[in-house]
């Protein structure tokens, strides 16, 4: 079992719909959870970063992490074309290493 | 965010010569870097942990040797592929993390193709 596992996808949505992206975690010691954002042939980008439970929501995207059921969620509110992309889950105790998850690839259609 | 630069963004070489990546900080200082790989369609994979004026650690199955980390300074990582073969055609990520335990931000990768 991955530490990590993401539904790789692919996931279509229209314009303007909630998209909503989870990962499911194993590891009870993970602290930091994360969301990147990959573009074909592009570094991931750093969308969110959180501590321990709870949410964070900057601008249309909002991250929710809940420890008691190893659940990582990230919701995309008014969805855009250009959103579409592969979004990375990634989490981390300490000052160990990311583990990622497989990465959910999304397209959002016009 | 902060800012990592990678470079080359591509690069075409011939089999057997040795190619060099370089990653760097930007706009902070960054005593640990990483080292990652992304085949098509995958996740990333991590290669190395690169700590600055130390040895790098590397990952059960990634070759040392053949793939050399150096981290010289704090702002800068280099990755050496060395008598590269087609195999190590990849897509090649590094990332460098903000202060203490803090958020990775990722360069733009360099895409390394062995002819």
């Amino acid at each position: 079992q991955k530490e990590v596992e993401q539904d790789p996808g692919p996931l279509s949505v229209p314009e303007g719909a909630i998209v909503s992206l989870n990962c499911t975690y194993s590891n009870s010691a993970f602290q930091y959870f994360m969301w990147y954002r990959q573009y074909s042939r592009k570094g991931p980008e750093l969308l969110m970063y959180t501590y321990s439970s709870g949410n964070k929501e900057d601008g249309r995207f909002t991250a929710q992490v809940d420890k008691s059921s190893k659940y990582i969620s990230l919701f995309i509110r008014d969805s855009q074309p250009s959103d579409s992309a592969t979004y990375l889950c990634a989490a981390k105790f300490g000052n160990e290493k990311l583990t990622f998850g497989t990465g959910t690839r999304l397209t959002i259609i016009p | 965010g902060a800012v990592v630069s990678q470079h080359p963004s591509r690069v075409i070489c011939k089999s057997g010569t040795s190619v060099k990546i370089e990653c760097r900080s930007l706009d902070f200082q960054a005593t640990t870097m990483f080292w990652y790989r992304q085949f098509p369609k995958q996740s990333l994979m991590l290669m190395a942990t690169s700590n600055e004026g130390s040895k790098a650690t590397y990952e059960q199955g990634v070759e040392k040797d053949k793939f050399l980390i150096n981290h010289a300074s704090l702002t800068l990582s280099t990755l050496t592929v060395t008598s590269a073969h087609p195999e190590d055609s990849s897509f090649y990520i590094c990332s460098a993390r903000f202060q203490g335990y803090g958020e990775l931000f990722f360069g733009e990768g360099s895409r390394l193709t062995v002819l």
